[in-house]
């Protein structure tokens, strides 16, 4: 069956930099579109980035435009965010999402999500 | 960016009574809006897509109605296990954006 597990959450301090993993496994990851999603403390949830199956295209939030890059390695089945000049707003849980759909051309809903890995940015 | 609200956002019923949650879209979303199911300490479940098709092995309770700018996901009789949080999605327009949930509590 699908598993997708995150990994690469801790603590840093603010202006830091750490990188998040997500493992795949049980389906063909390199025909899915790929999302990373938030959620801070408490809060509802915020779509961070988006990455299409190919690694053709990427979009991010406005959020995190320019500090955070998404990427692939479908030799691998992984999925990674990369995260620069973080911000004590950054802190959140942070989910790895699969799209339902095959090789979409636009997005698909997310038909699996990992159990997320925590981000804490703090001093 | 298209701002969905949830409403109410807080829905306290009994089991075996009837939800019905409301989400509102700024602008039309067609029939790209999907509804998703949170427990605490849990990943978000997907429940519905393009507004009324049911996720696999999503029970034949929920369902999902509207076009364009309102959408209702409706829960017809609750079991214990729908105590949760639920969220719509919108995926027409970047930003993907969720609504700020819905809490179904019990009563």
């Amino acid at each position: 069956q699908v598993h997708l597990v995150e990994s690469g959450g801790g603590v840093v301090q603010p202006g830091g930099s750490l990188g998040l993993s997500c493992a795949a496994s049980g389906f063909t990851f390199s025909t899915h579109g790929m999302h990373w999603v938030r959620q801070a403390p408490g809060k509802g949830l915020e779509w961070v980035a988006f990455i299409r199956f190919d690694g053709s295209d990427e979009y991010y939030a406005d959020s995190v435009q320019g500090r955070f890059t998404i990427s692939r390695d479908n030799s691998k089945n992984t999925l990674y965010l990369q995260m620069i000049s973080l911000r004590a707003e950054d802190t959140a849980v942070y989910f790895c999402a699969k799209e339902l759909k095959i090789a979409s051309t636009s997005t698909s809903p997310f038909d699996y999500w990992g159990q997320g890995t925590l981000v804490t940015v703090s001093s | 960016e298209i701002v969905l609200t949830q409403s109410p956002a807080t829905l306290s019923l009994s089991p075996g009574e009837r939800a019905t949650l409301s989400c509102r879209a700024s602008q039309s979303v067609s029939s790209y809006l999907a509804w998703y199911q949170q427990k605490p300490g849990q990943a978000p479940r997907l429940l519905i897509y393009d507004t009324s098709n049911r996720a696999t092995g999503i029970p034949a309770r929920f369902s999902g109605s509207g076009s364009g700018t309102d959408f209702t996901l409706t829960i017809s009789s609750l079991e214990p296990e729908d105590f949760a949080v639920y969220y719509c999605q919108q995926r027409i327009k970047w930003p993907i954006t969720f609504g700020q949930g819905t809490r179904l509590e019990i009563k």
